[in-house]
């Protein structure tokens, strides 16, 4: 069984950095492609960006509202993926989830929630 | 970007009734295209895959079509669990885009 398990969460005033982490297990964590979704209170989903396999090159994409401000990374030692988060907004107030890159995604992590206020 | 324009925004239904829920795309997206169902302080569960693949696991009552444009999410005999908010997403083209969400209230 997958599991996702974000952490870092929790209170930044505008303009700060935080650094989200998901450590997965139960996946061949190698090979997958992970990305992380995000959903403020009361709204929709949004896609934040993904990642790709070290053996595909690793390489990112984001969405356009986060693109020069958050960086995703990897450490598969570890099992984990990262989601750096510089100059933040008070629009980034949000519950954050880790997913598999999966076309449609199958596997969530339960969320962590960033709260952007002064 | 790709907008999903997914109505209605919220619906109000009782057990035993069948409900559509639509989504549509600004371009056409063959069938690339799923759909999921959120409960309150809960991660998203996948419904559908490639417009009309039910995930394993899911009752039969889900079902899913549509290509191109125009897709629709159909419950054909509402549950008491199945009262939740449903999001359709697109994956044809980057960045994957969400449906705004179709809030489904018991009568």
């Amino acid at each position: 069984e997958v599991q996702l398990v974000e952490s870092g969460g929790g209170l930044v005033t505008p303009g700060g950095s935080l650094r989200l982490s998901c450590v997965a297990s139960g996946l061949n964590f190698n090979t997958a492609w992970m990305s992380w979704v995000r959903q403020a209170p009361g709204y929709g989903l949004e896609w934040v960006g993904r990642i790709k396999s070290k053996v595909q090159g690793g390489t990112t994409e984001y969405a356009a509202p986060v693109r020069g401000r958050f960086t995703i990374s990897r450490d598969d030692s570890e099992n984990t993926i990262f989601l750096q988060m510089n100059s933040l907004k008070n629009e980034d107030t949000a519950v954050y989830y880790c997913t598999t890159a999966d076309a449609v995604p199958l596997n969530w992590g339960q969320g962590t929630l960033v709260t952007v206020s002064s | 970007d790709i907008q999903m324009t997914q109505s209605p925004s919220s619906l109000s239904a009782s057990v035993g009734d069948r409900v559509t829920i639509t989504c549509r795309a600004s371009q056409g997206i063959r069938n690339d295209l799923g759909w999921y169902q959120q409960k309150p302080g809960e991660a998203p569960k996948r419904l559908i895959y490639a417009a009309s693949t039910l995930q394993s696991g899911v009752p039969s009552r889900f079902s899913g079509s549509g290509s191109g444009t125009d897709f629709t999410l159909t419950i054909s005999s509402l549950q008491p669990e199945d009262f939740a908010t449903y999001y359709c997403l697109q994956h044809n083209n980057y960045p994957p885009t969400f449906g705004q969400g179709t809030r489904l209230e018991i009568k």
